[in-house]
């Protein structure tokens, strides 16, 4: 099952808001991803964190890795309409020469605000 | 470029069946990964492969099986097929294991 707990499980936007979301595991990760997938579609990486307390841009996109290497979050600034789709957070442990599964969070869908 | 390919896109299987769904990784990539995705939550691990060679297997049982090609694709098997075989099965691309690059998926609904 999941090993990853991610927050909120849906929250609803504004455009022009501000969003946060987290990710927390009880297992130690060594790189950490944050992921967008729309209906239909696989999963696109947005940001991928590779050391303990490193803070990643992408345009409007913050994700910070924990301290802890146990936890995450992503930030999305000035929301806009395209924002609408599920985030999922995924730890990964790389070692050289054997597998370097992604395990996920359960995700985080975000919806407009009716 | 073309990135991983995935077919078919949409499969309906009877309770019981056997299915192949099939992956073209990104060219130059050596490292292809499978993931079920039940609807509602994130996708889940099921077999990596580099070079040829399993490299990591998820919990799943012994009914799902994996192959990789001299040409690096992929072709994930399960027989027996369940009701609770109904996802979405992901097929994820990487040159060595790291940066993963997903396909659309082939959606699976066994009946």
């Amino acid at each position: 099952g999941q090993q990853l707990n991610q927050s909120p499980q849906s929250m609803f936007i504004q455009e022009g808001e501000d969003v946060s979301m987290n990710c927390t595991s009880s297992s130690i990760f060594n790189t950490w991803l944050w992921y967008k997938q729309d209906p239909g579609e696989g999963p696109v990486l947005l940001i991928a964190l590779y050391k303990a307390g490193e803070l990643t841009s992408n345009g409007r996109l913050t994700a910070q890795f924990g301290i802890t290497r146990k936890d995450s979050f992503l930030n999305i600034s000035a929301s806009i309409p395209s924002d609408v789709g599920i985030y999922f957070c995924a730890g990964q442990i790389r070692i050289k020469a054997a597998g370097n599964k992604l395990t996920f969070g359960g995700g985080t869908r975000v919806l407009v605000k009716p | 470029d073309a990135g991983v390919t995935q077919s078919p896109t949409h499969l309906i299987k009877t309770r019981g069946q056997h299915v192949t769904l099939r992956c073209s990784p990104i060219s130059g990539h050596k490292s292809v990964s499978w993931y079920q995705q039940v609807l509602g939550q994130g996708p889940q691990f099921i077999f990596q492969y580099y070079e040829k060679e399993e490299r990591g297997r998820g919990n799943f049982p012994d009914r799902f099986s994996a192959r990789q090609f001299p040409n690096y694709s992929s072709e994930l098997n399960v027989n027996a097929l369940l009701l609770g075989d109904s996802a979405l099965y992901l097929c994820a691309s990487s040159l060595a294991g790291d940066g993963y690059t997903f396909g659309s998926g082939t959606r699976l609904t066994v009946v």
